[in-house]
């Protein structure tokens, strides 16, 4: 069965310090892979999104995410964590279909940054 | 641009009682997709439209859930009866191929 994980549930990091945030994935083929942000009170925000090409994509407010094929994973950085960078991350993935919009979620992960 | 718009934002309602959510998409969108999250669970997936049709419903949990998108354009999902079960939060995402746009959600909570 096509599944994303997301093996953190919650990530504290300083303000400043550099971020890494895990995604694994299990589908059939290579698939089409989104990292979305949910701020408090805040709907889900596109933060980028992978389709073929350039393994290393780069997306809004200065992250970045890498496509490993060998491990199965899609893991979401940040050189330096800004305060306002508190918030739920999810991945997600679709089965390699351009209409991306039926995507199978992880359960995100809660980053909280210390001052 | 205008986002994706949902209504209302939050819905308290009774056990029993009928509420009926609403998602404008993207102007020009042809895809529409609901998607739930209940009790801070994982988000899933309940149903797609491609215009006003219902290309994938393999998500919806039950009868008391329907979804309508007339003339294409903004949609409603209408829970009735609702359920304690049926509290989380609804998203709504509009797409037009590249990745999904989604709404604030509406957070419905039944008590």
């Amino acid at each position: 069965a096509q599944s994303v994980t997301q093996p953190d549930i919650h990530i504290t990091v300083s303000e400043g310090a550099s971020l890494e945030l895990r995604c694994n994935y299990s589908y059939g083929a290579t698939p089409y892979l989104f990292w979305y942000v949910q701020s408090p009170g805040q709907g889900l925000q596109l933060l980028l999104k992978y389709f073929s090409g350039d393994t290393l994509v780069q997306g809004i407010k200065g992250f970045e995410a890498e496509f490993k094929r060998s491990q199965s994973s899609f893991n979401l950085r940040k050189p330096s964590v800004h305060w306002s960078d508190a918030a739920e991350y999810f991945c997600a993935g679709t089965g390699g279909n351009t209409n991306a919009g039926k995507s199978t979620f992880g359960d995100g992960t809660t980053l909280t940054v210390k001052p | 641009e205008a986002g994706v718009t949902q209504f209302p934002s939050h819905s308290v309602i009774e056990k029993g009682q009928t509420v009926t959510l609403r998602c404008d998409p993207i102007s020009g969108h042809d895809n529409l997709y609901w998607y739930r999250r209940v009790m801070g669970k994982e988000i899933k997936f309940l149903l797609h439209f491609v215009k006003e049709s219902k290309q994938d419903e393999s998500g919806m949990p039950n009868n008391r859930f329907l979804a309508e998108r007339t003339g294409g354009t903004y949609s409603t999902l209408k829970v009735q009866p609702a359920e304690l079960e049926d509290s989380g939060v609804y998203f709504c995402a509009s797409s037009h191929g590249g990745g999904a746009f989604f709404g604030q959600g509406t957070r419905l909570t039944v008590v």
